[in-house]
């Protein structure tokens, strides 16, 4: 059966400093991913999506970038963080147009 | 402009009393409506997939219906451990994303 691994779970990062997020899929191959930041009580936000190795989409304009450097493989980063990063990040895959399944989640606090 | 927005943004219920969640969408060339549930601090759950009108989907004490503009997740005889916020979602034709509604968060009470 397919997995998806996202983390770290928790994280507490200055205002200015640099972040990555890793999110890794088990059982399937050539997966759709997705990265979504949902705001609290609010519906969750596309930023990124990817439907093979280096092809990324971009959603909203942001100082956050997206990369897909294998497979299964699908990192969040940022040069400099803002306040404004701060919240729930959520990866996903999906086998082509079919539902999404979503990891744990990283909760980003910026400071 | 798509969207998909949900009704009502909170709802408490006794244990058993039974309640219909409303997903209204407003999307050119529906491919699909889904819905998840998800508990506090954790990704949604997948729960249901939808394709067209007057399809149903039934799992446990849920059941999702789809008419063209809408769609309810029916929850019959809750349960305290239903207590979840549930997400809809829609896609369009040919469109890897999904557009997300802002949720229901049911509090099951015993």
């Amino acid at each position: 059966s397919q997995t998806i691994h996202q983390w770290p779970a928790t994280l507490v990062q200055p205002v200015g400093s640099p972040l990555s997020l890793e999110c890794t899929v088990e059982g399937t191959s050539n997966p759709n991913l997705y990265w979504y930041r949902q705001a609290a009580g609010r519906g969750l936000q596309l930023l990124f999506y990817s439907v093979g190795i280096g092809q990324i989409s971009s959603e909203v304009p942001q100082n956050l970038s997206a990369s897909r450097p294998q497979d299964r493989q699908f990192i969040l980063s940022s040069k400099k963080l803002l306040l404004s990063d701060s919240g729930f990040y959520l990866c996903a895959w999906s086998p082509g147009l079919g539902p999404l399944h979503f990891g744990n989640g990283t909760r980003l606090t910026v400071t | 402009e798509d969207q998909v927005t949900q009704s009502p943004e909170a709802l408490r219920l006794q244990e058993g009393e039974s309640s219909s969640l409303n997903c209204s969408y407003t999307v050119s060339g529906l491919r699909g409506l889904f819905w998840y549930r998800q508990d506090p601090g954790k990704g949604p759950e997948f729960l249901f997939t939808l394709y067209s009108a007057g399809e149903e989907k039934e799992k446990e004490r849920l059941k999702a219906t789809l008419t063209k503009k809408e769609s309810f997740l029916h929850i019959t005889a809750p349960k305290p451990e239903d207590s979840a916020t549930y997400l809809c979602a829609s896609s369009m034709d040919s469109s890897y994303k999904l557009i997300f509604g802002s949720g229901t968060r049911l509090l099951v009470r015993p």
